[in-house]
């Protein structure tokens, strides 16, 4: 079956520390990739994503992902958190020519000031 | 450029009621569009999805009902609500198969209390 793995249910970082949000998947063929964030009573943000191209992707808000295609790792990054980094996020895969994502099941961050 | 609404906002409603609940996407033609349902802020449920006016997938049994009487509108319905019908409900629009966006844009979101 195919799924998408979030192994980390909250990631605790101090304001100015690098951040990673860890997303593994199990998907066969070369999906697509991305992560979405979400702040509280709101719809999903999307943040950035992989098609083909480059490994290493940079999206909205300083964030970056870094696609591992031997690790099947598609893993968040920010060189330095803001306490307004502190949301939901999520990982989520599209493979290939098909009309539906799956998603992860979320990993909240908290930045501490 | 692409804007998707949803209505209502938020929503209390007793058990047994009827629900409707509206999603319109402006901006862009042919879209797939999305219901997701989320409970307790955390992990999010496809419910339906349509490729196209009158074309809908159902991805879980329940007690809930989708249709696109238009290109870019989707309303999701239920004729009896329940207690488990509680939640946040997310539409999205994407590309088609294999077409951009490959990825999804999601609505405001609406919050689905049931009393």
């Amino acid at each position: 079956a195919q799924s998408v793995a979030q192994p980390e249910d909250q990631v605790n970082v101090a304001e100015g520390n690098p951040l990673t949000v860890k997303c593994t998947y199990s998907v066969s063929g070369n999906p697509y990739l991305f992560w979405y964030v979400q702040y509280p009573n709101r719809g999903l943000q999307f943040l950035l994503k992989y098609i083909t191209g480059d490994n290493l992707v940079k999206g909205s808000y300083g964030f970056e992902a870094e696609f591992n295609k031997s690790q099947t790792s598609f893993h968040l990054k920010k060189p330095s958190a803001l306490v307004s980094d502190s949301a939901l996020y999520f990982c989520a895969v599209r493979p290939y020519n098909t009309d539906k994502l799956i998603f992860g099941t979320g990993t909240r961050l908290q930045v501490f000031p | 450029s692409q804007t998707i609404h949803q209505w209502p906002a938020t929503l209390v409603q007793p058990v047994g009621s009827p629900l409707s609940l509206e999603c319109t996407v402006e901006g862009t033609s042919n879209p797939n569009l999305y219901w997701y349902r989320q409970a307790a802020g955390r992990g999010l449920q496809l419910l339906f999805y349509s490729v196209g006016i009158g074309q809908i997938s159902s991805e879980v049994p329940q007690n809930l009902s989708a249709s696109r009487p238009q290109d870019r509108q989707f309303i999701l319905s239920s004729k009896k609500l329940l207690l488990s019908d509680s939640g946040f409900y997310l539409c999205a629009w994407g590309g088609l198969a294999g077409l951009p966006p490959y990825e999804q844009y999601f609505g405001p979101g609406t919050r689905l209390t049931v009393t």
